[in-house]
C-alpha cells in the first residue's frame, strides 16, 4: 500500500520569500504524484502532478515540483510567495493499478506574514 | 466546461438520520470518487465508480454506500449517522482512462451531525 508522509503541518514564511514544503512518499512502483492546494471551505485544487518524464514539473500559480527518486521525496517550491498562497497544501499518490483513488497527505499549512 | 458539483454545500442531519450527497462530474468523465475530510483524520478515501461500478473501496463501514448511475453522477449514502460522520465530503471526476490519472474536486458537501 502508498502512503505519504508532509512532515511539516505548519509554515509560515515572509511574503516575497522562497517556499518548500516537503512530501515523502511509499510506493514500491513508479508513483503518480500530485500536489494540491485547499482553501478554507473550498475542495481541492491541483497544482501540478508527475506521471513520468522530466522530474522537475511545473504548476499553476508558478509553483513547481521536484521528482527525486532516490529520496522518495516530491518537494512542492515557490521562488516568491504571495499573501493570497496562504491556505492548505496536500501532496498525494496516486497507482495506475488503484485508478481514482490517491492517497494524501495530512496536509502542510501556509501561513505568508506581510 | 463546468467544473464537478456537489450538492447540498452544506448540511444538517441529527443522529441515527440518513443522508444522500450527490455528485455530477465533469462532462466526459466516467470516473468519481468520494473522500471523507475531518480535522482528525484528513483526507480519507471513500470508493470510487467507474461506469457504474465499483473500482475501488476504502476502509469505512458498511453505513456508507454508494452508485454511479449512467450520466455518471453518483450518489453517495450513510445510513445511521452517528456524529463521528461529521466532515467535509470530497467529489472527484477523472478523465475515462485506464490508470491512475488527475482528479478534479468539487466544492464538497459539509455534513454536521447533531
Amino acid at each position: 500500500a502508498q502512503s505519504v508522509t508532509q512532515p511539516d503541518i505548519h509554515i509560515t514564511v515572509s511574503e516575497g520569500a522562497s517556499l518548500e514544503l516537503r512530501c515523502n512518499y511509499s510506493y514500491g512502483a513508479t508513483p503518480y504524484l500530485f500536489w494540491y492546494v485547499q482553501s478554507p471551505g473550498q475542495g481541492l485544487q491541483l497544482l501540478l502532478k508527475y506521471f513520468s518524464g522530466d522530474t522537475l514539473v511545473q504548476g499553476i500559480k508558478g509553483f513547481e515540483a521536484e521528482f527525486k527518486r532516490s529520496q522518495s521525496s516530491f518537494n512542492l517550491r515557490k521562488p516568491s510567495v504571495h499573501w493570497s498562497d496562504a491556505a492548505e497544501y496536500f501532496c498525494a499518490v496516486g497507482t495506475n493499478t488503484n485508478a481514482g483513488k490517491s492517497t494524501f497527505g495530512d496536509g502542510t499549512t501556509l501561513t505568508v506574514k506581510p | 466546461k463546468a467544473g464537478v458539483t456537489q450538492t447540498p454545500r452544506y448540511l444538517i442531519k441529527t443522529r441515527g438520520q440518513q443522508v444522500t450527497l450527490s455528485c455530477s462530474p465533469i462532462s466526459g468523465h466516467r470516473s468519481v470518487s468520494w473522500y471523507q475530510q475531518t480535522p482528525g483524520q484528513g483526507l480519507q478515501f471513500l470508493f470510487e465508480y467507474f461506469s457504474e461500478t465499483q473500482r475501488n473501496k476504502g476502509n469505512f463501514p458498511g453505513r456508507f454506500s454508494g452508485r454511479q448511475f449512467s450520466n455518471s453522477r453518483s450518489e453517495m449514502n450513510v445510513s445511521t449517522l452517528e456524529l463521528g460522520d461529521s466532515a467535509l465530503y470530497l467529489c472527484a471526476s477523472s478523465p475515462p482512462t485506464a490508470g491512475a490519472d488527475t482528479q478534479y474536486f468539487g466544492p464538497g458537501t459539509r455534513l454536521t451531525v447533531l
